[in-house]
């Protein structure tokens, strides 16, 4: 069964600071990959994905991802935070075989941009 | 920017009522979906359509029952709401394939007392 593990729950960083955010997925069959961003009393906001293709996903507000099919990851970065970016981030996956349309959601991190 | 709705966004209750929470869409999705989040976790799915006439139960499970009668209208109902039931519930849709995003709508954050 495919799962999607973020290991860091929060991540602190001060402002200007590069940040990197972690997503390891399991799955035996190929994946769509997404980065979601949460803010405070707000639904999910698509920030990039990953369908197929180049490996290094751009996104919106500067931030980017790779996919390592070996490593089974799909990190989020940023070279440089503002402090609009505290918000809580989560990846999915979605299995590509028809009929499997889910997503499966990792916990979440929640990253706190400081001043 | 999607447009997918969610109403209300807030609701605090009292045990044994019967609550509906309402999710529409102008996309003209095929797909549609109910999570439940609670603070600081994951999002669980709880129930999901595929089109007209078609549920699902999702991967966790919830007293909840939901209908789609029309493409646009996802409620879900609660037919007696409980203190367990209180959480943020989120609708999503997206259109058939896997590899489509998934919308988000802002989310109803339920409290039963």
């Amino acid at each position: 069964a495919q799962s999607v593990t973020q290991l860091d729950s929060q991540v602190p960083v001060f402002e200007e600071a590069p940040v990197e955010l972690r997503c390891n997925y399991s799955s035996s069959v190929s994946v769509y990959l997404f980065w979601y961003v949460q803010y405070p009393n707000q639904g999910l906001q698509l920030l990039l994905k990953y369908l197929s293709g180049s490996t290094l996903v751009k996104g919106i507000n500067g931030f980017e991802a790779e996919f390592n099919k070996s490593q089974t990851s799909f990190h989020l970065r940023k070279p440089s935070v503002h402090i609009s970016d505290t918000a809580e981030y989560f990846c999915a996956v979605s299995e590509g075989p028809p009929g499997t349309y889910k997503y499966i959601f990792g916990t979440g991190t929640r990253l706190k941009v400081l001043a | 920017e999607a447009d997918i709705y969610q109403t209300p966004r807030y609701l605090v209750i009292g045990t044994g009522k019967k609550i509906t929470l309402e999710c529409s869409q102008t996309m003209g999705h095929d797909k549609m979906y109910w999570y439940q989040q609670d603070p600081g976790m994951e999002l669980h799915l709880i129930h999901y359509s595929y089109g007209v006439n078609s549920t699902e139960k999702g991967d966790l499970s919830s007293e909840s029952t939901v209908s789609r009668i029309r493409t646009e209208h996802f409620p879900l109902t609660l037919e007696s709401a409980r203190p367990s039931h209180t959480s943020q519930y989120l609708c999503a849709s997206s259109e058939l394939g896997s590899y489509y995003e998934q919308y988000f709508g802002p989310g109803t954050r339920l409290t039963v007392t």
